[in-house]
């Protein structure tokens, strides 16, 4: 079935130390994102990308980085200068939604991971 | 700042009543989209509308869209307790490349 991998599903960070979350999606969507959602709140915007190669940072950048060496594949690592990075984390995906034939699509979103600090 | 914000924040219902929630957003809008979360899970995907819909069905979901009052609202009918989640609503505003999602509103279904 065709769908988003968000591994692990939770994850424990040392002081100072960086932690990559893994996300990979067989939909053969251009556009992949990560979002932050702390508990009550809404989801906030890390970073995203519409192709391989290519990304953009979202609202909330300060502290995290990403790649996009594969369309499959868009990895988020949590930096040690995110100074506050408890809180759940989503990948999603779609049709590149600014792609004339794939406006106004669905974003497609894998389960997410869980963040906590040791 | 976000571009969503639901209202209200919490709803509590009897199985079987409907429940209604709202949702506001701040500029022009191509379309709004209304997903479901269940705890601990990703969010999932209900119905699209368009800027230029007014309104919109889907089984037991019906949403509507006043774009001069910048608002949109969710109606689930003969609700379930299965129903119990929280709903988002994002909004994909004519200007820019992100989504913005508004902060939810926690649904409970009491069987």
């Amino acid at each position: 079935d065709g769908g988003i991998t968000q591994s692990p599903k939770y994850l424990f960070r040392k002081e100072g130390q960086n932690v990559t979350l893994s996300c990979e999606q067989n939909l053969n969507h251009d556009a992949m994102y990560w979002y932050r959602q702390d508990p009550g709140q809404g989801l906030r915007l890390i970073y995203y990308s519409q192709i391989v190669n290519d990304f953009q940072k979202g609202d909330i950048a300060e502290g995290y980085s990403v790649s996009r060496e594969k369309k499959e594949s868009f990895p988020l690592t949590v930096t040690s200068a995110q100074k506050n990075p408890t809180a759940f984390y989503l990948c999603a995906s779609s049709i590149d939604p600014f792609a004339a034939a794939g406006s106004n699509q669905p974003q497609h979103f894998g389960d997410g991971t869980r963040l906590s600090i040791l | 700042s976000q571009q969503g914000e639901e209202d209200p924040q919490a709803l509590s219902i009897q199985e079987g009543e409907n429940a209604t929630m709202n949702c506001s957003y701040k500029t022009s809008i191509n379309n709004l989209q209304w997903y479901r979360q269940n705890s601990g899970r990703g969010l999932v995907h209900l119905i699209l509308i368009r800027s230029n819909e007014r309104e919109k069905h889907s089984g037991r979901l019906r949403v509507t869209l006043d774009t001069s009052k910048k608002s949109s609202s969710l109606l689930i009918t003969a609700s379930r307790a299965a129903d119990t989640a929280s709903y988002f609503c994002a909004t994909d505003p004519n200007t820019g490349n992100q989504f913005y999602f508004g902060t939810g509103t926690s649904l409970t279904v009491i069987p």
